[in-house]
């Protein structure tokens, strides 16, 4: 069955850095692109990041763009959300996803990691 | 850039009908995917493509799409329905992967 794991959250201060995992299992995850998405306690989901199942083509949340940065490693089955220039309102729950077969759907999600930044 | 408004909330009786809507600018042009998110767990697909059902979301579970807006149904709701649901859309001009603001399904 499909698993996908995130972990690298924890608690940082404004202006630092987290590098976020996703783990992967129970499908070819070569082939298939992988979200992040974020969601601050009890609000609403936000998108932050695509990426296509070769790693050719990544996609931002314009929130983000500037500061964080998607990538994977097949050989590993992971992808990876490297969140540098922290703020307060990043705060959030960052779930990653699995895309469908036409990079528009999320058809599996992770469990989620708690992302804090605070002084 | 793409906004998809959804009511709030939408509180319904067991066993009748609820339905959220999706609404933006010529939603209808581009395929809509629906999300249920129980209280403390990861959001799961039950609508893709407008009107698709995953392998194992009831039949109660039903969209559609025309216009400016899509529209998730749920009939015969149960108790175990209460969640919040979310649209969302590929926006293929921004590259942006765009959610509604939520809909809370309180079943009375």
């Amino acid at each position: 069955q499909v698993q996908l794991v995130e972990s690298g959250g924890g608690v940082v201060q404004p202006g630092g850095s987290l590098r976020l995992s996703c783990a992967a299992s129970g499908f070819t995850f070569r082939s298939y692109g992988i979200h992040w998405v974020r969601q601050v306690p009890g609000k609403g989901l936000e998108w932050m990041a695509f990426i296509r199942f070769d790693g050719n083509n990544k996609y931002y949340a314009d929130s983000v763009k500037d500061r964080f940065t998607i990538s994977r490693d097949n050989s590993k089955n992971t992808v990876f959300l490297q969140m540098n220039s922290l703020r307060a309102e990043d705060t959030a729950v960052y779930y990653c996803a699995k895309d469908g077969v036409a990079d528009d759907i999320l058809d599996y999600w992770g469990q989620g990691t708690l992302v804090t930044v605070s002084s | 850039s793409n906004v998809l408004t959804q009511p709030p909330s939408v509180s319904v009786a067991p066993g009748k009908t609820a339905s959220i809507t999706c609404g933006g600018n010529n939603i209808g042009g581009k395929s809509v995917h629906w999300y249920q998110q129980k209280s403390g767990q990861a959001p799961v697909l039950v609508i893709y493509y407008d009107r698709d059902r995953p392998s194992g979301i009831p039949e109660r579970f039903s969209g559609s799409n025309s216009g400016n807006t899509a529209t998730l149904t749920i009939s015969r709701v149960e108790a175990g329905d209460e969640a919040d649901y979310y649209c969302q859309v590929w926006d293929s001009s921004s590259r942006h992967y765009v959610f509604g603001t939520g809909t809370k399904v309180t079943v009375l």
